[in-house]
């Protein structure tokens, strides 16, 4: 157990919808990244908050938006949902940052079905 | 570009064999490298990394890798494989990324480990 809660596990969906996943981070950590793992694209960064405050983005789509609340918990809405949006997200935290020398620590993630 | 590649896809091993698994990076600025395994079903846990010093890093469960800086390699080993190592091994690297070092993933090697 890495310390990292993500819920809901499992989500299936149908097209056009909109889900929220949650994430909250190991006790301390200040910095939450968001990944999404499929097939065809692997492990692809999404976006990372540090502290309330969006801090470095990848190749997020525009239908997908991220925050950080001030108990330090993270959300990634999802909207607009297309058949190539499932995937597993994976939620990581680490302490700082984001400074060389960050490690990152991996929730169990969310398996997102959209039909 | 910057990049991370993993030239093994598929790996499959009987028990009591060596393994190594290749990992490349394209990277031009400090490397902090990493080693993470996804047992099947399961989130990605860290298995090793490196910051600096000595090239050759140990791990849990008994792997190594060795950081060849003129090679731009970070190959990940263990002298005898057993069948609880079948699992989904990723190769990392930090890249800087808008000011945030952010770890980009290789597209995974599966290992397979025969009993």
């Amino acid at each position: 157990d890495s310390g990292v809660t993500q819920t809901p596990k499992h989500l299936i969906t149908a097209t056009g919808q909109r889900v929220t996943l949650r994430c909250s981070p190991r006790s301390g950590d200040l910095s939450v990244y968001w990944y999404q793992q499929s097939l065809d694209q692997g492990l692809q960064f999404l976006i990372q908050y540090y502290n309330g405050e969006e801090r470095a983005k990848g190749n997020i789509l525009e239908r997908f938006s991220a925050q950080q609340f001030p108990d330090l918990h993270s959300e990634l809405n999802l909207s607009s949902l297309e058949l190539g949006d499932s995937a597993l997200y994976f939620c990581a935290s680490s302490v700082g940052e984001g400074g060389t020398g960050n490690t990152i620590y991996f929730g169990e993630g969310s398996w997102l079905t959209v039909v | 570009a910057q990049s991370v590649s993993q030239h093994n896809h598929h790996v499959i091993l009987s028990e009591a064999a060596s393994l190594e698994l290749g990992c490349n990076y394209s990277y031009g600025g400090t490397v902090n490298l990493f080693w993470y395994v996804q047992y099947p079903g399961q989130h990605l846990q860290l298995l090793l990394k490196y910051f600096s010093g000595d090239p050759l890093v140990k791990g849990i469960k008994g792997f190594e890798a060795e950081f060849i800086k003129s090679k731009f390699s970070f190959n990940l080993r263990k002298p005898s494989v057993q069948w609880s190592d079948t699992a989904e091994y990723f190769c990392a690297v930090n890249m800087e990324s808008g000011g945030s070092y952010i770890p980009t993933f290789g597209r995974g090697t599966s290992l397979i480990v025969h009993p």
